[in-house]
């Protein structure tokens, strides 16, 4: 099954700076990637995924990108706010075809006023 | 407005009193499940369900249970609960085939076995 890394400790940055998050993964190169945003004690809420085959997505101030020859992946926020202070997990699906998600264990960002 | 809704939000139980804690979607959607998340370990599938009548287990499906009578429901069963499944829960639901493979997600059953 796949295994996938996110870096376990917090990221501070200031506001208005870019943030950069690494999810990176062994084994197989999946179809595709998501990621999802996570507030303390809720719900995670889907944001992108982007496709073995895309380089790079965007979605207003948030940009993925995805290398399978690296076999990594990279979310940015461009601009961040204090309200962008969240987790931020990768999924990817379990094995090649599979509709099952394993997900990382997710980085928390902090962006500080 | 699509929604995964789980009921209870918080438990506090003693150890083997039995305890169901329910997931509805209003979505239509195929694919559902369960995950429970504890510090340090992220998001560990517990049982998930492809269609009515179709369950499998997930990486830590010991000590619980589910049922998929109806497309909408998909209960969490802790027949006999122990401290170690005191933990966060979540279910989860997607379509199968979707464009974004999208998994919308409850708010979570903080669940307290003493």
């Amino acid at each position: 099954s796949q295994k996938i890394e996110q870096n376990s400790e917090a990221l501070n940055i200031q506001e208005g700076k870019t943030a950069t998050l690494t999810c990176n993964y062994t084994n197989y190169s999946p179809a595709y990637l998501q990621w999802y945003r996570q507030d303390p004690g809720r719900g995670p809420v889907f944001l992108l995924l982007i496709r073995e085959n895309e380089k790079e997505k965007r979605k207003e101030r948030l940009k993925v990108t995805f290398d399978t020859t690296l076999k990594q992946s990279l979310f940015h926020i461009t601009a961040s706010q204090p309200a962008d202070s969240a987790t931020y997990l990768c999924a990817l699906p379990e094995s090649g075809g599979s509709y099952i998600p394993t997900f990382g264990r997710g980085t928390s960002l902090i962006v500080h006023p | 407005e699509a929604q995964v809704t789980q009921n209870p939000r918080y438990l506090i139980t003693v150890t083997g009193k039995k305890l169901t804690v329910t997931c509805s979607q209003n979505m239509n959607h195929e694919y559902m499940s369960w995950y429970r998340q504890d510090p340090g370990l992220g998001l560990r599938q517990i049982y998930y369900s492809m269609n009515v009548e179709v369950t499998d287990k997930g990486d830590v499906p010991e000590g619980y249970k589910v049922s998929r009578k109806e497309k909408r429901n998909f209960p969490l069963i802790l027949e006999s609960p122990s401290p170690n499944q005191t933990s966060l829960y979540f279910c989860a639901s997607r379509l199968l085939g979707g464009q974004t493979g999208e998994l919308f997600f409850g708010e979570g059953s903080r669940l307290t076995v003493l």
